[in-house]
């Protein structure tokens, strides 16, 4: 089943910092974090593993919480470049060979 | 840095013709996924190959088949194409060995069934 992801759309002034969530009905073996500009491919920001958390860029960072399935990626002084749509893709445990990618986040910066 | 070759970049085909798409991971990756993405949706997983075996399949259509060869790259083969095929069709690759299994996604490639 698919990763619920919230809110589906939030708008920001630069600066401004935000949280996306990531919620999953199946136990999680790791949560990746993209983010994915209109038309262009989805680019690894971090990885989670068991609880862990690692830092892909100095001003986004993210949490996973195992026994909730959830994660949580914050995003703090936001800038313009972090638009784009950020999707949580999530591997199960038994079936690390894919990334069964949630329901999306638009995020939109503005000046 | 090297990153993903997918090839090629847009492509423009009728209903029931048929299609290949190219991939080329990462040099030292030995993982291949494919992903097909509708407009507004989230990429949705078709199939993967670890070291040239098919390691994992998804909601991938019967039409549809895929390989990868002893270089490591992958070809998507998609027949008897549908308006409904029209999508981004993402590759990306991995390194499995390093234990943590980060993919990496190329370009992608437009596919518009007329």
């Amino acid at each position: 089943q698919q990763p619920v992801q919230s809110p589906q759309a939030v708008i920001l002034r630069e600066g401004e910092d935000a949280v996306i969530n990531c919620s999953s009905s199946k136990a999680l073996y790791s949560v990746h974090w993209y983010r994915q500009k209109h038309g262009e491919a989805p680019v690894f920001l971090m990885i989670l593993l068991k609880g862990g958390e690692q830092k892909g860029h100095d001003k986004i960072s993210a949490s996973f919480n195992e026994k909730k399935q959830q994660s949580s990626l914050y995003l703090t002084a936001s800038q313009l470049s972090y638009s784009g749509t950020y999707f949580c893709g999530t591997e199960k445990y038994g079936a690390t060979n894919k990334l069964i990618f949630g329901t999306g986040t638009l995020l939109a910066v503005q000046p | 840095a090297a990153g993903v070759i997918q090839s090629p970049r847009h492509l423009i085909k009728e209903k029931r013709e048929t299609a290949t798409l190219k991939c080329y991971p990462i040099p030292r990756h030995d993982t291949v996924y494919w992903y097909q993405q509708g407009p507004g949706q989230d990429p949705q997983f078709l199939i993967s190959f670890y070291e040239k075996m098919q390691s994992d399949k998804g909601s991938i259509p019967d039409r549809f088949s895929a390989q990868q060869f002893s270089d490591y790259h992958s070809e998507l083969n998609m027949s008897s194409l549908e308006l409904g095929d029209s999508a981004l069709y993402f590759c990306a690759s991995s390194r499995r060995g390093q234990g943590v299994n980060i993919q990496y996604f190329g370009a992608g490639t437009r596919l518009s069934v007329l």
